[in-house]
């Protein structure tokens, strides 16, 4: 059974930095191009990031490059997301994703989310 | 980027009905459509993918259509299960691209 686990959510204040973290079971982690998914409250879904198998490839949502940088570890089956500088409109829950790519980006697979609170 | 453009944002509808949902692309995007479930409080689950193939699990009632740049989600008889928000995904281009959601409400 796949299953994907983020943990790492908290509260911070703005400009301060969090570390997303998920771990993944039950599927070849290392043959997989995974991706973050954000939801701000009430709000629809926003890509954020995602990255390739090997980690040679990364790719970020205009409004978090330069601050958010996905990583992964594939002898440790897991997905980071390392968050600086961090706003309010970053608030959100943050998903990781298992992308499928039976026929270009489709998510087949979700952890349960980790809620991110930006706030002084 | 592309945008995804939903409509209706909202739907209000009966058990047995018969619902309809679109997904308009603002570039063409050849049949990189995907289609999502989220109920409150949940993950998205995801319904369709590639415009018209049904992921394993999914009930037949599920359906979708399109290519190009107009894309549909159709459940032909709604059942108490699949009140939730829809949305419609990108997968041809990055960075991927979600539509801002469908609300499905019970009349």
């Amino acid at each position: 059974e796949v299953q994907l686990v983020e943990s790492g959510g908290g509260l911070v204040q703005p400009g301060g930095s969090l570390r997303l973290s998920c771990a993944a079971s039950g599927f070849t982690f290392s043959s997989s191009w995974m991706t973050w998914v954000r939801q701000a409250p009430g709000k629809g879904l926003e890509w954020v990031a995602n990255i390739k198998q090997d980690g040679g490839e990364k790719y970020y949502v205009d409004s978090v490059k330069g601050r958010f940088t996905i990583s992964r570890d594939n002898a440790k089956n897991s997905l980071y997301l390392q968050m600086n500088t961090l706003r309010a409109e970053d608030t959100a829950v943050y998903y990781c994703a298992r992308d499928l790519r039976w026929f270009g980006e489709l998510f087949g697979y979700w952890g349960q989310g980790t809620l991110v609170t930006v706030s002084s | 980027d592309i945008q995804m453009t939903q409509s209706p944002s909202s739907l209000s509808a009966s058990v047995g009905d018969r619902v309809t949902i679109t997904c308009r692309a603002s570039q063409t995007i050849s049949s990189y459509l995907n289609w999502y479930q989220q109920k409150s409080g949940k993950a998205p689950n995801l319904l369709i993918y590639a415009a018209s193939s049904l992921q394993s699990g999914v009930p037949s009632r599920f359906s979708g259509s399109g290519s190009g740049t107009d894309f549909t989600l159709t459940i032909s008889s709604l059942q108490p299960e699949d009140f939730a928000t829809y949305y419609c995904q990108q997968g041809y281009s990055t960075p991927s691209t979600f539509g801002q959601g469908t609300n499905l409400e019970i009349k």
